[in-house]
């Protein structure tokens, strides 16, 4: 059974910082993996998604990279800023699971001025 | 913009009430669609996978009978909460995506409030 751990839980950083968030996961057969942050009270917004076969991607200060054979993808935000609090969660697809996602137990960031 | 909707966001009602929450892909057909429950400060939990035409699939430990989904149309999913209860107040989230490779795009989420 595929499990998706994330370290740390949480993470409180001044503005302006790089950072970078862990996501591990057990069975490396995966078929692809997807960053989200989620705010209060809210769903899911899509950041990133990696497939399999890719090693890493970016959008804008986000760039995510994946080592499949490690079990291990990180998500590197650079120049954080306030507006980048919430909780990000990664979450892994494998072949065979109808499409399911298992996912991470997330991370909290907190931007501070 | 969204591209799946979910509707309601937010419900109160008295314990004993059936609720019925809505899930839409907005521009793409979505033959697989996916209920998620997501208790305070947890990740998601996969509830049951909704399959147009078909008996949805249920993840173990979650009621058929309490969660009833339908998903009649290759662009609506419903879960209705049937005689909810306290213990039955949660936030409930959909998703659904074009393709497999395609990335997961997920509903605002309907807070559940039991009294």
């Amino acid at each position: 059974k595929q499990e998706v751990t994330q370290i740390p839980a949480a993470l409180s950083v001044p503005e302006g910082e790089n950072l970078v968030l862990n996501c591990s996961f057990t069975d490396s057969a995966i078929y692809n993996l997807q960053w989200f942050r989620q705010d209060p009270g809210k769903g899911l917004t899509s950041l990133l998604l990696i497939q399999s076969s890719q090693r890493e991607q970016t959008s804008g200060r986000l760039n995510a990279s994946l080592d499949k054979s490690s079990g291990r993808s990180t998500l590197y935000i650079a120049a954080s800023q306030p507006g980048d609090s919430a909780t990000y969660l990664c979450a892994v697809r494998s072949p065979g699971t109808a499409s399911k996602l298992t996912f991470g137990t997330g991370t909290r960031l907190q931007v501070t001025l | 913009g969204a591209v799946v909707s979910q509707h309601p966001s937010w419900v109160i009602c008295k314990s004993g009430t059936s609720v019925k929450i809505e899930c839409r892909s907005l521009d793409f057909q979505a033959t697989t669609m996916f209920w998620y429950r997501q208790f305070p400060k947890q990740s998601l939990m996969l509830m049951a996978t909704s399959n147009e035409g078909s008996k949805a699939t249920y993840e173990q430990g979650v009621e058929k009978d309490k969660f009833l989904i339908n998903h009649a149309s290759l662009t609506l999913s419903t879960l209705t909460v049937t005689s909810a209860h306290p213990e039955d107040s949660s936030f409930y989230i959909c998703s659904a995506s074009r393709a497999q490779n395609q990335p997961q795009h997920f509903g605002d989420g309907t807070r559940l409030s039991i009294l």
